[in-house]
C-alpha cells in the first residue's frame, strides 16, 4: 500500500531533550516536506527536500533539523525543544509541485 | 510572497444541503495548482479537489465543485447533498514552485447538522 509512515503519533517531552520524529514512503516521491499545524494559521512549511541531500528552509525553519540521506526518509530532528513548538506535524511526500501531497498521519507534540 | 486567505472559520450546514467555502489567495504565478484538503476529526489530510489554473473548466469530484475565478483570484469549494462524513476542516492551498510546498489558508471548519 502507497503510504507516507510517521512516527511516533503522541509525543510529549520536555524543554531541552532532543527528540526525532521519522517519515518515511514507499512511493519513490522526490519531494518530501514538513509542517506544522496550530489552530487559526493552517499548516505551515517547515523544512523541504527536492532530493536526496538537497533540503531547504521553509516558511518556519527555526529550531528544527532535517537531513535526506536515503530518498524514503526525511526524519525531523528538534535539537532543544521549546514550548512553542508544541504543535501538530505533519510529513508529505509527492513527485512534483503539479501532483498532490501525500501526507503521514501526524505527530501530536507536546512540550513542556 | 504568497498568500491564502479563508473567510470562514467556522460553518455548519444541514444535512442534504449544499454549502460553499471560500478561499481568496494572492500570487505572482501565471500557471499553478490550485487544492482542497479535508481533514476530519482522524487529523488525515485527504485530497478533495484539485484544479489546473490554465484550465477554465472547473473540476468537479462527485459532490465537491469549484468555482475558480482566476481574474478574482478565488477558488471556492461547493459541497451538494451534505454528508455527516463531510464534517472536517477544510483547507485551501496554493504550491510553491520551489520544493513542492504548500501555502494554506487558515482553515474552515466545517459541521453538517443532521
Amino acid at each position: 500500500e502507497a503510504q507516507v509512515t510517521q512516527n511516533p503519533r503522541y509525543l510529549i517531552t520536555v524543554t531541552g531533550k532532543k527528540l526525532t520524529v521519522t517519515c518515511s514512503q514507499n512511493m519513490n516521491h522526490e519531494y518530501m516536506s514538513w509542517y506544522r499545524q496550530d489552530p487559526g494559521l493552517g499548516l505551515r512549511q517547515i523544512y523541504y527536500s527536492m532530493n536526496v541531500e538537497v533540503t531547504d528552509k521553509g516558511d518556519v525553519p527555526e529550531g528544527y533539523k532535517v537531513s535526506r540521506k536515503e530518498k524514503r526518509n526525511f526524519p525531523l530532528i528538534l535539537e532543544s525543544p521549546s514550548p512553542n513548538q508544541t504543535s501538530l506535524y505533519f510529513c508529505a511526500s509527492s513527485f512534483g509541485t503539479e501532483s498532490p501531497l501525500h501526507f503521514g498521519n501526524g505527530t501530536r507534540l507536546t512540550v513542556t | 510572497a504568497q498568500t491564502v486567505t479563508q473567510s470562514q472559520p467556522e460553518m455548519s450546514v444541514q444535512e442534504a444541503e449544499t454549502v460553499t467555502l471560500s478561499c481568496t489567495y494572492d500570487t505572482s504565478e501565471n500557471n499553478y495548482y490550485l487544492f482542497w484538503y479535508k481533514q476530519p476529526p482522524s487529523r488525515q489530510m485527504i485530497l478533495v479537489i484539485r484544479q489546473e489554473a490554465y484550465k477554465q473548466q472547473n473540476a468537479t469530484e462527485n459532490r465537491f465543485s469549484v468555482n475558480f475565478q482566476k481574474a478574482a483570484k478565488s477558488f471556492s469549494l461547493k459541497i451538494s447533498d451534505s454528508q455527516l462524513g463531510d464534517t472536517a476542516m477544510y483547507f485551501c492551498a496554493l504550491p510553491h514552485n520551489a520544493g513542492n510546498m504548500l501555502t494554506f489558508g487558515g482553515g474552515t471548519r466545517l459541521m453538517v447538522k443532521p
